[in-house]
């Protein structure tokens, strides 16, 4: 069964700090890999999606990257912003679709 | 892009009565669609998968009587918690794949956060 993992649980940084989401999972059997942003109470946006046979994806100030062969993805996110505070996860999608433990982060003002 | 509207965004119910969620694609077919579940600070896990015009395949430890699917058109699911109670609090959310795209993206509905008191 595939498991997803992510590191670290809790990250609190002040504004303006570039930082690093880190995902992996055990089986790289995957169609794509999804980053999503969750605020408390709310539902789920997607932020990047990532094709199994793609490297890395962009999208502003955040940029993904896969490596499929280790199971490991990571969430850049450049100039960190409070509004960018939020739970950060990850899923991957094979036959179904596995959700990280996600990662709570903190920008400090 | 693709649109999942679920409904109600939040409720709340006596223990004891059934409450239905409502999950439906807005602008494309869903031939499938899954509903999780997420305890608070815990990730979202997979309760079940509805199948269009079939019954729903449960995940291990998921009651199927108690929570109850009806995936009757392609565009919508329903979850009914049937004689909820206390321990059924928690934030439901679902999802669907938009057959006709070809990035194999899930997009997801924006989640009931249901109270049973």
């Amino acid at each position: 069964k595939q498991e997803v993992t992510q590191i670290p649980a809790a990250l609190s940084v002040p504004e303006g700090e570039n930082l690093v989401l880190n995902c992996s999972f055990t089986d790289s059997a995957i169609y794509n890999l999804q980053w999503f942003r969750q605020d408390p109470g709310k539902g789920l946006t997607s932020l990047l999606l990532i094709q199994s046979s793609q490297r890395e994806q962009t999208s502003g100030r955040l940029n993904a990257s896969l490596d499929k062969s280790s199971g490991r993805s990571t969430l850049y996110i450049a100039a960190s912003q409070p509004g960018d505070s939020a739970t950060y996860l990850c899923a991957v999608s094979g036959n179904q679709f596995y959700f990280g433990t996600g990662t709570s982060l903190t920008v400090i003002p | 892009g693709a649109v999942v509207s679920q409904h109600p965004s939040w409720v709340i119910c006596k223990s004891g009565t059934s409450v239905k969620i409502e999950c439906r694609s807005l602008d494309f077919q869903a031939t499938t669609m899954f509903w999780y579940r997420q305890f608070p600070k815990q990730s979202l896990m997979l309760m079940a998968t509805s199948n269009e015009g079939s019954k729903a395949t449960y995940e291990q430890g998921v009651e199927k009587d108690k929570f109850l699917i009806n995936h009757a058109s392609l565009t919508l699911s329903t979850l009914t918690v049937t004689s909820a109670h206390p321990e059924d609090s928690s934030f439901y959310i679902c999802s669907a794949r938009d057959g006709g795209s070809t990035d194999y993206g899930y997009t997801f509905g924006s989640g009931t956060r249901l109270t049973v008191v």
